[in-house]
């Protein structure tokens, strides 16, 4: 199992640019989510998906959209970079609406310019 | 608004010390309580959870502590190693979503 994996690793942007950053699991988990790590803030919830065609907003989902077509892979998508998108975001998987073990992925560190 | 007020930001403690992190909430909706472990450059890894109808979790050296009445949890490190310096976060789950602290960056000196 590669568990929960993303791409790029590292990410610089112009103001306006667009891009999707990449998750896929390979654990059959039903949860997924995204989550943004800035310092002094912890991590904060992005959006979250309860399984295929599901998802939902969390704490902070202005700027991002999501889908998810199918139960390994939940892209995030940047429409229109700004500087305060400027972060780290880790994505995670759950076989069951977290309610047991929480796996994140390694990070993708994105600087919008 | 920050839902887990997490303290203290920063620890440092000597080998075989015992670092106590703290957790409060207000929200009694909350019903799953996790903590995690951040080494640098690398995700978050879940370290222990507690339920709110437990008061004590015990994983080898690892111990949560939950006081509902207060609405404050805690994590102790038994006997800490350097192995053990990282960043830490507690969460608190409402329905489908996880709210995060602060985090707690904790060295410990050999």
């Amino acid at each position: 199992n590669a568990g929960v994996t993303q791409t790029p690793k590292f990410q610089v942007l112009k103001t306006g640019q667009s891009m999707t950053l990449q998750c896929a699991q390979d654990m059959n988990h039903e949860y997924m989510s995204w989550y943004r790590q800035d310092p002094g803030m912890g991590l904060r919830l992005i959006h979250y998906s309860v399984g295929a065609g599901i998802t939902d907003q969390g704490e902070v989902p202005n700027g991002y959209n999501v889908s998810r077509s199918t139960t390994e892979d939940f892209p995030l998508r940047l429409l229109s970079a700004a500087p305060s998108q400027t972060s780290v975001y880790f994505c995670a998987s759950s076989y069951s609406r977290g309610l047991d073990t929480q796996y994140f992925g390694p990070g993708t560190r994105l600087t919008v310019l | 608004q920050q839902q887990v007020k997490q303290s203290p930001q920063s620890l440092i403690v000597q080998k075989g010390g015992i670092p106590i992190i703290n957790c409060a909430y207000e929200n009694t909706a909350f019903d799953y309580f996790p903590w995690y472990q951040q080494f640098p450059g690398k995700g978050p890894a879940l370290l222990i959870a507690i339920r709110p109808d437990v008061s004590e979790k015990k994983e080898g050296r690892f111990t949560i502590s939950f006081n509902k009445s207060a609405k404050q949890f805690s994590l102790h490190i038994m006997d800490s190693q350097p192995g053990d310096s990282a960043t830490y976060f507690c969460a608190a789950k409402s329905g489908n979503q996880f709210y995060f602290g602060t985090g707690t960056s904790l060295t410990v000196i050999p």
